[in-house]
């Protein structure tokens, strides 16, 4: 069981915002980075987000990540169909036990 | 540009030892954080563990009694045993990169494309 919470699903439709949010605890968000990652149909996870809110090369604008206490948020504006997929945050807990959360799956209608 | 590749039998009999092996090319092994995560069907991403160059190791206290890695730095390699398997711990297994951002805090910047190993008699 995920110690980071997220919602199993969202949706949107093109051209639309979206945010998926992610809560956690003073000792995993509160204290330590947040990441997020994309995972396609069928395909491997990619990171998105790191250190809270910074786009590796690649990414696009449109994604953006936000940190506030023990909780975080990753917008997608502009939605595409392309961006149906799974999205995970991640943060490290100090138990170790693993930076997941649960994922939520987004539907682009 | 880094490639990460799994490999390993894809099938596994209860009680025995899932054994896999990630290849590191296009870049050195040294100076990163690797570790194994997996996902069984339909469901969420779960970290094993990690070993970092030098051998040190942190895995997943869910599953720390089970999990072995090393590391063989000269093979640009790492790998994973999870002893006495079960029908549970037929998933996708993910070997990934860990950039450092602080002890024991990183992220996973390259993924290998996973490899299904499933427990079954």
């Amino acid at each position: 069981q995920s110690v980071l919470t997220q919602p199993p699903s969202a949706s949107g439709t093109p051209g639309q915002r979206v945010t998926i949010s992610c809560s956690g605890s003073s000792s995993n968000i509160g204290s330590n980075y947040v990441y997020w990652y994309q995972q396609l149909p069928g395909t491997a996870p990619k990171l998105l987000i790191y250190r809270n809110n910074q786009r590796p090369s690649g990414v696009p604008d449109r994604f953006s990540g936000s940190k506030s206490g023990t909780s975080a948020s990753l917008a997608i504006s502009g939605l595409r169909s392309e961006d149906e997929a799974d999205y995970y945050c991640a943060a490290w807990d100090d138990s170790l036990s693993g930076p997941f959360g649960g994922g939520t799956k987004l539907t682009v209608l | 540009q880094v490639q990460l590749q799994e490999s390993g039998p894809g099938l596994v009999k209860p009680s025995e030892t899932l054994s896999l092996t990630c290849t590191v090319s296009g870049g050195s092994i040294s100076s990163y954080y690797w570790s194994w995560i997996r996902q069984p069907a339909g469901k969420g991403l779960e970290w094993i563990g990690r070993i970092y160059t030098s051998g040190s190791t942190n895995y997943n206290p869910s599953l720390k009694s089970r999990v072995t890695m090393s590391v063989d730095t000269s093979k640009n390699q790492f790998s994973l045993k999870l002893s006495s398997v079960t029908a549970a711990d037929t998933a996708v297994y993910y070997c990934a990169r860990g950039i450092a951002v602080a002890v024991n805090q990183y992220y996973f910047d390259y993924w290998g494309q996973g490899t299904l190993v499933t427990v079954s008699s």
